[in-house]
């Protein structure tokens, strides 16, 4: 049965940091792992998707790098700013079901 | 074009009651999913319609079900609601389904509580 984990489950960080948040997973099989943004009380956003075959996303500040064999992913989040509090979560997608990980809060103090 | 959008977008039930969630996918998008999401248990994927026809299930009991109409809009139906239906639902759609999947455009949620 597949599990997603994030740790931490909240994390606090001076604005122009550079931070790492972490996504594992314990069944390798996946065909992609994506990562959302979700805002209190809102829904989720896209950030990032990486196929099974890629090893890395970018997208502007965000990149996100997929190690199926480890099973881990990261989202690298450059010069922090907080309009990027919010919680992170990681999804991994295998027989057309979405397993999502807890999140990890993130608050980016000014 | 117009995001994914969900009606209504709170709602307060008491237990024993029946409720019944819309969305509207992204025009053109032909896939509608269903999320439960709350503090324990996290998101949890309730079920997928594609073309009118459920094709995958989460493990939620048979008081959770759902339907695509023609137009690929969905509804989720609940009956006999429980306390802990208390979540925030929400759909998703995308263009397709299968394998790889696609991303997917998630809407703003209902938020459900139960009394």
């Amino acid at each position: 049965k597949q599990e997603v984990t994030q740790i931490p489950a909240a994390l606090s960080v001076p604005e122009g940091e550079n931070l790492v948040l972490n996504c594992s997973f314990t069944d390798s099989a996946i065909y992609n792992l994506q990562w959302f943004r979700q805002d209190p009380g809102k829904g989720l956003t896209s950030l990032l998707l990486i196929q099974s075959s890629q090893r890395e996303q970018t997208s502007g500040r965000l990149n996100a790098s997929l190690d199926k064999s480890s099973g881990r992913s990261t989202l690298y989040i450059a010069a922090s700013q907080p309009g990027d509090s919010a919680t992170y979560l990681c999804a991994v997608n295998r027989d057309d079901k979405i397993i999502f990980g807890k999140g990890t809060r993130l608050h980016i103090l000014p | 074009k117009a995001g994914v959008t969900q009606t209504p977008r709170y709602l307060i039930k008491t237990r024993g009651q029946q409720v019944t969630l819309s969305c509207s996918p992204i025009s053109g998008h032909r896939s509608v999913s269903w999320y439960q999401q709350t503090p324990g248990q996290g998101l949890q994927f309730l079920f997928e319609y594609f073309s009118e026809t459920q094709r995958n299930k989460g493990n939620f009991p048979g008081r959770f079900s759902g339907r695509q109409f023609s137009n690929s809009r969905s509804e989720m139906n609940v009956s006999t609601l429980e306390l802990g239906d208390s979540a925030l639902y929400l759909c998703a759609s995308s263009y397709r389904s299968g394998r790889p999947k696609e991303t997917q455009y998630f809407g703003p949620g209902t938020r459900l509580l139960v009394l």
